[in-house]
């Protein structure tokens, strides 16, 4: 069963830092992988999608690689602002037809 | 263009009662699915269809029911609410099985007394 792990479980950082979320999951048999940032009682907003056939993608200041031999993905946000406060969860999506496997979030807090 | 519309985005229920969690895309999107979100087990497939017609079981499934009658809407009922069912619930979409991601509403928050 693919297991998807996140760390750090919370980072707090000034504002202006760069900044890197990671995520590992266990069966590197995956078909995506999809970086979501939530919001305090909100819904999932997709960031970024990375096929297993890329490497990386890029949006803004935003960007997220993928090594699937390693099973590791990791999100680097630039120049962080405090709007950039929120949960950010990876999910990976595996051959079947059984939907995304979700880590458990990186909580992050942008200190003004 | 609305996306994935959820309704409604908050619900008391009471233990045993019934109700009916509505999920709607205008995208077009082939595949539909449920997921319940609980505090330290991040997000948990609860139904999965993969068209109108054709629904499957995710990883958990008791308590729930689901049908897809059009490709639009994919409702999740609840048959006899538990407490253990007091979760936040969201319902994503994507134009096949995900090869394009998915898209996610807004959510429902539902508690159980």
């Amino acid at each position: 069963k693919q297991e998807v792990t996140q760390i750090p479980a919370a980072l707090s950082v000034p504002e202006g830092e760069n900044l890197v979320l990671n995520c590992s999951f266990t069966d590197s048999a995956i078909y995506n992988l999809q970086w979501f940032r939530q919001d305090p009682g909100k819904g999932l907003t997709s960031l970024l999608l990375i096929q297993s056939s890329q490497r990386e993608q890029t949006s803004g200041r935003l960007n997220a690689s993928l090594d699937k031999s390693s099973g590791r993905s990791t999100l680097y946000i630039a120049a962080s602002q405090p709007g950039d406060s929120a949960t950010y969860l990876c999910a990976v999506l595996g051959g079947g037809a059984d939907g995304l496997t979700f880590g458990k979030g990186t909580h992050l807090i942008i200190q003004p | 263009n609305a996306g994935v519309t959820q309704t409604p985005k908050f619900q008391v229920l009471k233990t045993g009662q019934s109700m009916t969690l509505q999920c709607a895309q205008d995208m077009n999107h082939e595949y539909m699915s449920w997921y319940r979100q609980d505090p330290g087990m991040g997000l948990r497939l609860i139904h999965y269809s993969v068209g109108a017609g054709i629904t499957d079981q995710g990883e958990v499934p008791n308590g729930y029911n689901v049908s897809r009658s059009t490709t639009e809407d994919f409702p999740l009922r609840l048959l006899s609410a538990a407490p253990s069912q007091t979760s936040v619930y969201f319902c994503a979409s994507s134009l096949d099985n995900g090869g394009y991601g998915y898209t996610f509403g807004s959510g429902t928050r539902l508690t159980v007394v």
